[in-house]
């Protein structure tokens, strides 16, 4: 039962750098999203997915981009980190619409 | 454009204390979903309740109950005898149909239950 799986579960960048948030979910699920919290916001959607080869922005799209080659996997990449980065992600997917997310446990990011 | 709002940023109660977090949302579509998710002081968010437009039954589970009000675009959310492990941020989240199914979330509200 691992559902959706996010690694790292933490990481500090410095600025500049790049890396890739991963998240692979075993649920054979549709619809996967990044989501990212702010302190003392709720979450923002960053990039979504309705299948293989499908992607979307969301609300915060800016300085990310996804992909989704396969079912299971929908990585996040940042290519050029900067300190307004600094931010806990998730990862979330469901199988039909408007059914509950499932949510990975979170990437904390800090970027210094 | 959608819109949660959860106007309360914290709640402080005792230990046994009713509580109700307030879910105010804007919308245009006349088909959405409804959703509360808890976050716990672990980081993790648990879903907790979802509700669809065509359905303003209240919904009682154990000590949780849900006020659905669309005349007052509400969602409200009650804790009946508080506990202490009910302490986390509770977020309202709105969706709707079309396309990107995406959820827009309220900013939380955090609640503190002190023994």
């Amino acid at each position: 039962n691992a559902g959706v799986t996010q690694t790292p579960k933490f990481r500090i960048l410095k600025i500049g750098q790049s890396m890739t948030l991963q998240c692979t979910q075993d649920m054979n699920h549709n619809y996967m999203y990044w989501y990212r919290q702010d302190p003392g916001m709720g979450l923002k959607l960053i990039y979504y997915s309705v299948g293989a080869g499908i992607t979307d922005k969301g609300e915060v799209p800016n300085g990310y981009n996804v992909s989704r080659s396969t079912t299971e996997d929908f990585p996040l990449r940042l290519e050029l980190a900067a300190p307004s980065q600094t931010s806990v992600y998730f990862c979330a997917s469901t199988q039909v619409s408007n059914q509950p997310q499932h949510f990975g446990d979170g990437t904390r990011l800090s970027i210094l | 454009a959608q819109k949660v709002t959860q106007a309360q940023t914290e709640i402080s109660v005792v230990e046994k204390e009713d509580v109700t977090l307030d879910c105010v949302y804007e919308t245009r579509d006349t088909t959405y979903y409804l959703f509360w998710y808890k976050q716990p002081p672990s980081g993790e968010l648990v879903f907790l309740i979802r509700r669809n437009s065509f359905d303003e039954q209240n919904e009682i589970s154990g000590r949780y109950s849900w006020n659905f009000q669309k005349s007052t675009s509400s969602f409200n959310f009650t804790i009946t005898a508080s506990q202490v492990v009910d302490s986390a941020v509770y977020f309202c989240a709105l969706s709707d149909i079309r396309g990107s199914e995406k959820l827009v979330f309220g900013k939380g509200t955090k609640l503190t239950v002190n023994p």
